[in-house]
């Protein structure tokens, strides 16, 4: 069972578009919640993380939203340019250390120019 | 920056071999995980460690086993290889539990193993 859901499978996008990756998750235990961008044959990269006590977190291009309540969050990737093609993964886990990630499915964004 | 350091890049092994994957976690990190990526899959949790003990474990198969040395790298042991454990396998790093950005982990590039 996907304890953490992940929509769309894959994207495309105009360069200078907006590219927007839903996730949901169940566990409420899960307090920090990590974004990877993944490029083929390379391991996961931070991207941003968020924890569910801010609603929103920017840095630079890409936008965490967050929704305690509704147990979703987003990213939201401004001005798509052809270099963000790759594959994001939303993430959770319970802070606190040595704790597994559990990763979304996936989404494989391509940004077309 | 110094970075999750795994070797080797690439293996190809024959059906029923072993293999040993390593891990080098970043430098004043003490706990390092495994994860298995199948093609086009989200990765999957193996195994971790803390201060040389096993800290949790997820869908890791009897036939593979870890440990983590005293300076705090990590083996990942694999015997008896099936087709089915090609896949990539990265290992990841995180400072010490509860202190600054234990949270986060940071992952090495990927070892590819290939099972023929």
């Amino acid at each position: 069972q996907q304890q953490v859901k992940q929509s769309p499978q894959s994207l495309i996008v105009q360069k200078g578009g907006i590219s927007i990756i839903n996730c949901a998750y169940e566990n409420t235990a899960f307090d920090y919640f990590p974004w990877y961008q993944q490029f083929p044959g390379k391991g996961p990269a931070l991207l941003i993380a968020i924890r569910p006590d801010v609603s929103e977190k920017k840095e630079g291009r890409f936008t965490i939203s967050f929704n305690k309540s509704a147990k979703q969050f987003s990213l939201h990737i401004m001005d798509s340019q052809p270099g963000d093609s790759a594959t994001y993964f939303c993430a959770a886990t319970v802070s606190g250390g040595y704790q597994k990630v559990t990763f979304g499915t996936g989404t494989k964004l391509q940004v077309i120019p | 920056a110094a970075g999750v350091i795994q070797s080797p890049r690439h293996l190809i092994k024959e059906k029923r071999e072993t293999a040993t994957l390593k891990c080098y976690p970043i430098p004043r990190h003490d706990t390092v995980y495994w994860y298995q990526q199948g093609p086009g899959q989200d990765p999957q949790f193996l195994i971790s460690f803390y201060e040389k003990m096993q800290s949790d474990k997820g869908s890791i198969p009897d036939r593979f086993s870890a440990q983590q040395f005293s300076d705090y790298h990590s083996e990942l042991n694999m015997s008896s290889l099936e087709l089915g454990d090609s896949a990539l396998y990265f290992c990841a790093s995180s400072p010490t539990p509860g202190g600054r950005g234990s949270d986060t982990q940071y992952f090495g590039p990927g070892t590819r193993l290939t099972v023929l």
